[in-house]
This record gives C-alpha cells, structure tokens and sequence, in this order.
C-alpha cells in the first residue's frame, strides 16, 4: 500500500516570496491533517480536513497560510507571504476517518524561509 | 491549550543500556500515542494506549499510561543503535482525533 506522499521535498524561499505544498492521502482516508515541525519541536496541527470540509483550523494563520482539498483527496497548503518564522517542516498526515487513532505520516517538505 | 512535556530533550547512552522516556501533562487525555521519527521522515506510530494503567510491550519496548491517563512513559531495555531517532508523545484530546505533540526526546545510541 502506497503511503502519504507529499512535494516537493525541500524548498528553499525568499521572505514576502509565495509557496505551495502538495499531500497526496493515502487511498481511501478521508481525513487529512497538515501540521508545521518548527526545529527542537513537536509537530502542531495547523488545519484538519474530513473528506473536503474543514474541520479544524484554529491554529492555521489565516492571514497568510491557506488550505484546499477540493476533491476530497488531494490537498495543497499555500503560505502568502511567507516570514522568516515560517521556516519549519510541513507534514501531512491522513487516517481511514476522524475516529481513527492512526495517523499516516508523509516525509514532510522542509521549508526554509530566508 | 492542552500541553505535554517529555523528559529528557537528549539522551546519549551505550549500546546494551536501559533507558526511560517520560512524557507528563497536567491535562487529561482519551488516549496517549508514541511515535519514533527519523531524520527526513514522518513520525511513524510506536503504540497507542487508552486504558488508565495500562501497560503495552513491543519488543523491547514497554509503554505505560498513567493511572489518570495525565502522563505515559516508555522503556527501553537493551538499547540498540537502530533505536536512535526522535521519540515524540502525543495526546488525543477528544473525538475527532486531534492529537497535541511534546517536544520530542532525541535518543542517540552508540555502538
């Protein structure tokens, strides 16, 4: 079975500048969660999807960081503009559904933001 | 904000040492998960306990959860280099699966 897989894997970006990262869910999870690993931290959720709604967004910073998951599959997260304090790792992560206990991680993109 | 704090932030240890990892809050949680994490990659999941008391082994691997389901640890015995990685806890708040992360515990184990 294919796991989460996510793109690109390292971005390297100017501050003020745009960014764009993709998740593609493992096939069949209905839920999806973005989370931002800031280095010496554990990851924080910034946004969870079930199937194409927005469940949980209360720690996404809405003034510059944006979600979609159109189709119920797929999803993006964009940052607009990005600050230097945006540098971290962004994983995605999905589960069969929101009273699943596990969670399937991606590699993460490694975001450095200068 | 529901917080949890692992103990200790670094370990450096032996091959063939024991070793405890301790994760607390002073908040209550449904259920308790540990992940192991490698440069590059995603947290992988270790265990996920429930039960207040309970008591979970992998191997050489034992997990516990406090009795007020506030605070876990887990052991390690005979630690081995391929257990090095990033060790983190994590707290399911409530249905709906959110989980809150500790910091993580580097675990580095040398041959």
């Amino acid at each position: 079975e294919a796991g989460v897989a996510q793109s690109p894997r390292y971005k390297i970006i100017e501050k003020r500048q745009s960014v764009a990262f993709w998740c593609n869910p493992i096939s069949g999870h209905a839920t999806l969660y973005w989370y931002q690993q800031i280095l010496g931290q554990g990851p924080k959720l910034l946004i969870q999807f079930q199937n194409n709604g927005v469940v949980d967004d209360s720690q996404l910073p809405k003034d510059r960081f944006s979600a979609e998951r159109l189709k119920g599959v797929d999803s993006t997260l964009k940052i607009q503009p990005a600050k230097l304090e945006d540098s971290a790792v962004y994983l995605c992560a999905s589960s069969l559904d929101r009273g699943s206990d596990t969670q399937y991680f991606g590699p993460g993109t490694r975001l450095t933001v200068l | 904000t529901q917080l949890l704090e692992q103990s200790p932030q670094f370990l450096s240890i032996q091959e063939g040492e024991n070793l405890t990892v301790y994760c607390n809050s002073s908040s209550v949680f449904s259920s308790l998960q540990w992940y192991r994490q490698e440069p590059g990659e995603g947290p992988v999941l270790l265990v996920t306990v429930v039960t207040g008391g309970e008591v979970k082994k992998l191997k050489r691997l034992t997990f516990q959860f406090g009795d007020a389901r506030k605070d876990s640890s887990l052991h390690i015995t005979a630690a081995q280099p391929g257990d090095t990685g990033l060790y983190l806890c994590a707290g399911a708040e409530e249905y709906g699966n959110k989980l809150v992360f500790g910091a993580g515990t580097i675990l580095r184990v040398k041959s």
